[in-house]
This record gives C-alpha cells, structure tokens and sequence, in this order.
C-alpha cells in the first residue's frame, strides 16, 4: 500500500494564481483532511470530509475549496494565492473508528511570492 | 477553540540523555495522541492515550494521561541521534459524525541530539 500520496512535493506560486493540491488514499480511510503548518504553531485544520460528497470547514478554510467525489481523493484548491498562504500542507487519512490514528502524507511544500 | 500549550519548544540534548516534554490544555480532551515528525516527512503517530491517568509505553517512550485530562506527558529514555525531529501532542474532538474528526495540535517541540 502507497497510504497517503500528496503531489506536488514543492511549489512556488505567484500571487493571484490558482492550484490544485492533488491527494490520494489507498486504505479506504472514510476520513480525509488537510492541514497546514506554519513554525510555532503546529497543524492547523483547513478543510476535512468524512465521506465522497461532504465536506466541511475546518478551522481556517478561508482561500481554500475542496471537493470528496470519490474515497480516494481528496484535492484542495488555492482560488488566488496569497503570500500568507506560503506553508506546508498535510492530507491525511484515517478509518472512522480509529481514536485518532491519522495517516499523513509527506507534505507540499508551497511558497507565494 | 481549543488550544495545546506544549513545552519546551525546543531541546538540545547529548546521546543517552532523558527527555520529557509536556501539554496542557484549556479544556478537557478524552484521547491524547503524541505524534514525531521527521524532517520533511509527515507526522507518525507514537502513542495514543485513552484513560486518565493511562500510563503507556512504546519502546523508550512512556506517556502520561493526566488525570485532570487537560494535560499530557511524553518522556523519552536514552536519547539516540534519531530521536532527532519535531513532537507534537495532539487532542481529537468531534468533527463531522465523530468524534476524532478533528485533531488540535500543540506547537511541537524541537529535539536536537547531538552525538
């Protein structure tokens, strides 16, 4: 099993542009979610579904839209990136009946400039 | 919302030392995890806590469940250079029809082991 594939790894995006973090899981896991990590402030919950077509708000989804049309996928969309969106993003998995035993992939690196 | 004060932010230790880092909380948490994350890689789940006053132990790794349940504990026995990474607690809460929908994660801690 691959677990939890993000593409890209590292991005540099100009302010105004718009890309898609492409996300992937191949254990079933019912639940996905994005996080982002800045330094000092831990993963901070961005958007996160428990199923194909639901989605819900995490704690700063604002610039970002997702979409659930499958159980595998998971894409997180920057409408207009923006400087303050320069992080790390992390998908992660986990089945519902888990306690909390996220998967997480490696990570996208992303900067705006 | 909720937040996870974790401490020390970071540590440089020598090889073979101990190591114990903490997080409390404003609120009570029902499962505490602890989580490393090496460098450019994703965070790996160490141990999971379920119990106030649960004392578990993975390895040279022992954590604590305070039993107030707003605290956390994470001790780490004869540190060797691959302990090397940043440690994070975490608390899950209810989010989207259960209830470890959504992780709360404390700053992390930075551990340098210098051989």
């Amino acid at each position: 099993n691959a677990g939890v594939t993000q593409t890209p790894k590292f991005q540099v995006l100009k302010t105004g542009q718009s890309m898609t973090l492409q996300c992937a899981q191949d254990m079933n896991h019912e639940y996905m979610s994005w996080y982002r990590q800045d330094p000092g402030m831990g993963l901070r919950l961005i958007h996160y579904s428990v199923g194909a077509g639901i989605t819900d708000q995490g704690e700063v989804p604002n610039g970002y839209n997702v979409s659930r049309s499958t159980t595998e996928d998971f894409p997180l969309r920057l409408l207009s990136a923006a400087p303050s969106q320069t992080s790390v993003y992390f998908c992660a998995s986990t089945p519902l009946w888990s306690a909390g035993g996220y998967t997480f992939g490696s990570g996208t690196r992303l900067t705006v400039v | 919302g909720q937040q996870l004060n974790q401490s020390p932010q970071s540590m440089f230790i020598q090889e073979g030392e101990d190591v114990s880092m903490n997080c409390t909380s404003s609120s009570i948490f029902n499962t505490w995890l602890w989580y490393k994350q090496d460098p450019g890689e994703g965070p790996v789940l160490l141990i999971a806590l379920y119990k106030a006053g649960e004392l578990t132990s993975n390895g040279r790794l022992t954590a604590q469940f305070g039993i107030t349940r707003k605290d956390s504990f994470l001790n780490i026995s004869a540190s060797i250079p691959s302990d090397v990474g940043i440690y994070f607690c975490a608390g899950p809460s209810y989010a989207g029809g259960t209830s470890y929908g959504k992780l709360t994660f404390g700053q992390g801690t930075i551990l340098t082991v210098h051989p």
